[in-house]
């Protein structure tokens, strides 16, 4: 399993963007990114992901480094609907496989 | 609405009675998992099944029995619960390939006296 890192908690403050670091420097060639976040009592839920391009959804982006070692999820106006802790997850299959979630980071919105 | 429920949603019980925590999705996924979630040691995964009858164990499987008899259904028996069974638990599915994604449960959480 490739080891992440990620900031233990981040803050920001609502309708402002907010960057999410990623360093998964021993992620192989082939695993996708996935982005999961938990929000409180509540089960992780899935935000997004990708392969070696950005990538963008209604709900983020994805901004992929060159070689892959780090990606950042940028949240591009934070709501206080958005705060929950956000897993940074290297993964060959995406689905059908565990997944394994590291300490994540907290990210408080403050209004 | 695709989702995964769980049932019940918080038990508490006493040691060595047995229970069944149910999972269910209306996707058609082929993969269904448990993961506990306790403070300090994240998400573990429990068991797995890559499809009906098929099922494995993950990384914390003692104490812990899964079924798959049907494809929308994966409960988690515990024989004889134990107190430091006592978490929070999640049911996850998902389509079977590459860059799939996996939709989670809202959460058992289970008090083992």
């Amino acid at each position: 399993d490739a080891k992440t890192t990620q900031p233990n908690s981040m803050e920001s403050n609502e309708e402002e963007p907010v960057h999410l670091p990623c360093n998964h420097s021993t992620i192989s060639g082939t695993d996708y990114i996935h982005w999961y976040r938990q929000l409180p009592s509540q089960g992780p839920e899935y935000v997004i992901h990708g392969l070696t391009s950005n990538v963008n959804n209604r709900m983020a982006s994805l901004a992929i480094a060159e070689d892959r070692k780090s990606s950042t999820l940028i949240l591009h106006r934070a709501t206080l609907r958005d705060a929950a802790v956000y897993y940074c997850i290297p993964s060959t299959q995406g689905g059908s496989e565990k997944l394994v979630f590291g300490k994540g980071t907290k990210l408080t919105v403050n209004p | 609405e695709a989702q995964v429920t769980q049932n019940p949603r918080y038990l508490i019980t006493v040691t060595g009675k047995k229970l069944t925590v149910t999972c269910s999705q209306n996707m058609n996924h082929e993969y269904m998992s448990w993961y506990r979630q306790d403070p300090g040691l994240g998400l573990r995964q429990i068991y797995y099944s890559m499809n009906v009858e098929v099922t494995d164990k993950g990384d914390v499987p003692e104490g812990y029995k899964v079924s798959r008899k049907e494809k929308r259904n994966f409960p988690l028996i515990l024989e004889s619960p134990s107190p430091n069974q006592t978490s929070l638990y999640f049911c996850a599915s998902s389509f079977v390939g590459r860059g799939e994604t996996q939709y989670f449960g809202p959460g058992t959480r289970l008090l083992v006296l």
